[in-house]
Order: structure tokens, then sequence, then C-alpha cells
């Protein structure tokens, strides 16, 4: 069965780096999404992508962040300099045509500012 | 703005019997999705059950079902006859509807109940 992957499973990086989270949705899925959890809290929001661009993002989704689908499979999540609450879990997931009410969702990746 | 509350951050239950994780959510749309997802240890998030919220009948997915009160704005999962593969996360989760003006189907969670199964 399809999956959505996400690379690197952990990503430690020190404040003030760019960092780079990648994943590889559905061949088929049309709509992307990034959600975030921090340690201990609600799995959130931030950006959902559709037709090369964002459709919707949270309050959280600021200046620092971006997204991007460089090519026609990897889905991309740019922080472009970390802080230490941006220590989290990132989940990547997307969602076909068909299936309209399932979000397919990535193992995240664990992201560690120091 | 819609809130999912899981007031069980952890639960266990003796393997093939019934246990049930409570959600209640607040919002004041009347088209809306609610879902339960399960998270085992180092996997992915799959969706195990949803409910729309304008069927009466609450849904059923073999061992999976839920007791939906729209009035109440309850939503909880029970499952029966557990078995050890059922020990993960287990998200609450509520997205708009079309009707509510609903579009992009981003998902608004609970912060989850860990389900231990003991053999």
């Amino acid at each position: 069965e399809p999956e959505v992957t996400q690379t690197p499973s952990h990503q430690v990086t020190q404040m003030g780096q760019e960092v780079i989270l990648r994943c590889v949705p559905i061949s088929n899925h049309l709509y992307f999404y990034w959600y975030r959890q921090i340690l201990g809290q609600k799995v959130e929001f931030l950006v959902s992508f559709y037709n090369n661009e964002i459709s919707e993002k949270s309050e959280i989704f600021d200046d620092q962040f971006s997204v991007e689908r460089p090519d026609g499979s990897n889905f991309t999540l740019k922080i472009r300099s970390t802080k230490l609450e941006d220590s989290a879990m990132y989940f990547c997931a997307s969602r076909g045509l068909e299936d309209t009410d399932t979000q397919y969702f990535g193992p995240g990746t664990r992201l560690t500012v120091l | 703005a819609q809130t999912v509350t899981q007031s069980q951050p952890e639960m266990s239950v003796q393997e093939a019997e019934t246990v049930t994780l409570s959600c209640t959510y607040d919002t004041s749309e009347s088209d809306y999705y609610l879902f339960w997802y399960k998270q085992p240890p180092s996997r992915q998030m799959i969706l195990v059950i949803r409910q729309e919220a304008y069927k009466q009948q609450n849904a059923t997915e073999n061992r999976f079902s839920v007791n939906f009160q729209k009035a109440a704005k309850s939503f909880s999962l029970k499952i029966s006859d557990s078995q050890l593969g059922d020990a993960a996360m287990y998200f609450c989760a509520y997205r708009t509807g079309p009707y509510s003006g609903g579009s992009n189907y981003k998902l608004t969670f609970g912060k989850g109940t860990l389900l231990t199964v003991n053999p």
C-alpha cells in the first residue's frame, strides 16, 4: 500500500540554522499538509498546499516558514532560522481527490533545536 | 475556533476486553466531520474511523465503533475484543465540512490517549 515518507526521521540543529524537512506524498495525491506536535501538546495544523500554492496557513506559519514542491514528488518544509521553540515532531500528510476524507500521514520528523 | 479535548492521557485494557476512549469537541458549525486516528509506536498515524455530523447512525469499522452524541458534542471510540496490536496513541480530530465553509480539510486534533493492551 502506498505510504507517505519523511526524511530525516530525526534532525538536530543549532538555533538560527536553516532546516529543510522532506516529505514524499502518495504519488497521485494533490493536497498536502504539514502539522507539528510539540512534546506533550496537541498536533497542530501548520499549512495546506494545493496546485503549487498555499491554500491555508495557521498563525504558527510565519515568515520563517516556507513550503515548496520542487519537483513532482517531494514536498518540503523549510524553517529559515530555527528557534528553540521549533523543536517538535513535524508530520506531513497528503490527500487524494477520490477519498477526500482521509489524510495519509507520514511517520514524522523529530526536530531538535539546540 | 474549534477545539478537541481528550481527557484521558492514558488508558489500559486487558486483551480481549472492551475499552472506550473519550473525546469532546466544541464548535458552532453545523457541518463537520470527526475522526479517530491511531498512531502505533514509531509509525504513521492511520485513520481508524470517521463520522459525518449529519449522520445519525454511529459509524462502525469491525471492532471499532463510535458513540456520537451531537448535542453533547461527544465522540467516543469503543474498541471491542482488544488485541495487542491495538496498543497505540489514539487521536480524535475534527474537520469543518464543506457546507460550513471548509475547503482545505485541515484537521484539529486532541492531545491523544495512549492505549496499552495487557496480555
